[in-house]
């Protein structure tokens, strides 16, 4: 238990459907990331979030839409996805970013257990 | 831009075994490198951080040393279990820089 969980751990859905990942961190951190994890692919830095405000977005195509609503909640709305979008998606948290967090943080971060997400 | 890379891309074992897992990265100017277990489908479990200014790292059976120099890291398993089948990654973080992750290495170590 890493003190992040992630909700649904699975995912099936069509190309026309809109779903929702939700993560959730109890660990004070005011950073927080999506990656994707694709088979056979490294690890993909999809969004970073430090204290509520974006600070990266690694050229994701706009039918994947990021929210941070809080420091705890992070969101990942789906509309419109391609098969080629199945993957695993995994949620981090870490300590601040830096200066403020403007830039990106150097600390430990903590995983979710992802969400295995299926597209029909 | 920062790439990293690990080797070998599998690796089986029989339990006992000592073993030495590889990471190699371009820019040698890190901030921190971190080593990272993964069970099948599952999220990454931190093992080990080392700062740029260290050269070795110890958590129980497991030791990682940093040559910045030569940009390697290495990840060493003394007496492996079967438990410890996973797949190990190891991530790489430049001053104001996201963390860059290589592809890792799976390990299985048979009983």
């Amino acid at each position: 238990e890493t003190g992040v969980t992630q909700t649904p751990r699975h995912l099936v859905m069509g190309m026309t459907n809109k779903k929702s990942l939700k993560c959730e961190q109890h660990l004070g951190h005011n950073a927080m990331y999506w990656y994707k994890q694709s088979a056979k692919k490294p690890l993909e830095l999809m969004f970073v979030y430090n204290f509520k405000e974006q600070t990266e977005n690694n050229s994701v195509p706009s039918r994947f839409s990021p929210e941070c609503p809080n420091s705890s909640h992070l969101f990942l709305h789906l509309h419109t996805l391609q098969p080629e979008d199945s993957a695993l998606y995994l949620c981090a948290s870490s300590q601040d970013g830096l200066a403020g967090g403007r830039l990106p943080s150097t600390d430990t971060q903590y995983f979710g257990p992802g969400t295995r997400l299926t597209v029909l | 831009k920062q790439e990293v890379t690990q080797i070998p891309a599998a690796l089986s074992v029989p339990e006992g075994e000592n073993l030495v897992l590889n990471c190699s990265f371009t820019d040698s100017a890190i901030y921190n490198l971190q080593w990272f277990r993964q069970d099948p489908g599952k999220g990454l479990t931190s093992l080990l951080l080392i700062q740029s200014s260290q050269r070795e790292q110890t958590s129980g059976r497991l030791n990682a040393s940093l040559d910045k120099s030569s940009g390697r890291s290495t990840l060493y398993i003394a007496a492996s279990q079967p438990g410890d089948s996973a797949t190990y990654l190891c991530a790489v973080n430049n001053y104001g820089q996201n963390f860059v992750f290589g592809p890792g290495t799976r390990l299985s170590v048979l009983p």
